[in-house]
């Protein structure tokens, strides 16, 4: 079965480390952007940044650069989302997802062209953090 | 970053009947190249992750029921169910994913009976 699975919920004192997993299964784990995506209650989700298991080429959301780091191990299928410092505007349910396209599509309007990664094809079934003292 | 605006924020509908949500782009996500629009839709149930109902504006994912439409290009666009089901209850997002990312959700639209 092609799933992602992800690590349990969490809850942290302000201040503390996390790291949260996500592990796939039933495809080629590193042909596929992973990227996460944070839900805060209530709220649309929000794209955070996508690493590329295969060499762990990493991008991430302006809004969210600096402010966690994203990695992945090839040799177990896992990708990791990672907080130094939590605070409590961190509490929300956190997925990874994955997107459609092996690798990457290129875009070019004119002279100016960039990369695509197309939409979500499968989703982890989220990791709730809490961040409360 | 593209800000995607979707109407109505809440929609009640009778079992049987239609139900349209409307999702609209700050900017153009037609690529002209290809003549494709990066728009998807999501369906989210209570505690699910969300998951995919449509690609490229109009394109069902596969194991979609059909009563389950999209349509538009450009900037605006709809997503129709023909004949409401009671499994159909759930918060819809539209994303935009042909910017440089990050790729924008809207707001949602939470579709009861």
């Amino acid at each position: 079965e092609v799933q992602l699975v992800q690590s349990g919920a969490e809850v942290k004192k302000p201040g503390e480390s996390l790291r949260i997993s996500c592990q796939g299964s039933g495809y080629s784990f590193t042909r596929y952007w992973i990227a996460w995506v944070r839900q805060m209650p209530g709220k649309g989700p929000e794209w955070m940044g996508i690493i590329y298991p295969g060499d762990s080429d990493t991008k991430y959301s302006p809004s969210f650069r600096g402010q966690v780091t994203i990695s992945a191990d090839k040799s177990i299928n896992t990708a990791y989302l990672q907080w130094s410092s939590l605070k409590a505007s961190d509490t929300a349910m956190y997925y990874c997802a994955r997107h459609k396209i092996e690798g990457m599509q290129r875009l070019c309007n004119g002279a100016d062209c960039y990369d695509n990664y197309w939409y979500f094809d499968l989703w982890g079934r989220g990791t709730l953090v809490t961040v409360s003292s | 970053d593209i800000v995607m605006t979707q109407s109505p924020d809440s929609l009640a509908v009778s079992l049987g009947e239609r139900a349209t949500i409307n999702c609209k782009s700050s900017q153009s996500v037609l690529y002209s190249s290809s003549n494709k629009n990066y728009l998807a839709w999501y369906q989210q149930k209570p505690g699910q992750p969300p998951k995919l109902l449509i690609y490229w504006a109009s394109i069902r994912e596969s194991g979609v029921p059909d009563r389950f439409s999209g349509s538009g290009s450009g900037t605006d666009f709809t997503l129709t169910i023909s004949s409401l089901q009671a499994e159909d209850v759930a918060v819809y997002y539209c994303q935009q994913y042909y910017s440089i990312p990050p790729y924008t959700f809207g707001q949602g639209t939470n579709l009861e009976i």
